[in-house]
């Protein structure tokens, strides 16, 4: 099956800028994630989206960051205004389902972002 | 949120054994024990996950203490293509994946 794609793999821009990444789940996945990764950190969730709707969005620093799935798809994480601290790998990750601690999540390869 | 502790690193050799240990000493009984691990530059990837038995999958084996308060992921041979960071997770229904600081694999030929 194919996996989660994600772009831009790599964006370079100037603090107070915007940017935006495009996530495309794996088929029939229920489940999206968000995940920032800042350098040699684990990753720390930002948003989970079950369908189109929004299950846990309590780390995402909403003044600044946004989210939507819409048709319960592909989802786009957006940053306006960018700072500096926003340097990071970003990694969306889809899982079938969040009713059990069973499910497995797949992960994307990430975007990188770099603000100057 | 129950929490995990791992060695932040871990030395092997190529073609041994490994066997990276997981704390998790207030674990509930409704509780997966999920590992993931993450190769430079991508993205993580699950590794094996658990309840209460010993599980094997073609990648790894992960054993589970008897209490549950402990846990252990064994790769068989140990290749160059191993080294990574591991991380042992814990998860229940309905939960987010909250990841820590992992433990450092570093294989040497």
């Amino acid at each position: 099956e194919a996996g989660v794609a994600q772009s831009p793999r790599y964006k370079i821009i100037e603090k107070r800028q915007s940017v935006a990444f495009w996530c495309n789940p794996i088929s029939g996945h229920a489940t999206l994630y968000w995940y920032q990764q800042i350098l040699g950190q684990g990753p720390k969730l930002l948003i989970q989206f079950q369908n189109n709707g929004v299950v846990d969005d309590s780390q995402l620093p909403k003044d600044r960051f946004s989210a939507e799935r819409l048709k319960g798809v592909d989802s786009t994480l957006k940053i306006q205004p960018a700072k500096l601290e926003d340097s990071a790998v970003y990694l969306c990750a889809s899982s079938q389902g969040h009713g059990t601690g069973a499910n497995v999540l797949t992960f994307g390869a990430g975007s990188r972002l770099t603000v100057l | 949120d129950a929490k995990t502790t791992q060695p932040n690193s871990m030395e092997s050799n190529e073609e041994e054994p490994v066997h990276l240990p997981c704390n998790h000493s207030t674990i509930s009984g409704t509780d997966y024990i999920h590992w993931y691990r993450q190769l430079p530059s991508q993205g993580p990837e699950y590794v094996i996950h658990g309840l209460t038995s010993n599980v094997n999958n073609r990648m790894a084996s992960l054993a589970i203490a008897e209490d549950r308060k402990s846990s252990t992921l064994i790769l068989h041979r140990a290749t160059l293509r191993d080294a990574a960071v591991y991380y042992c997770i814990l998860r229940w229904a309905g939960n987010m994946l909250t990841f820590g600081g992992g433990t450092r694999l570093m294989v040497k030929p």
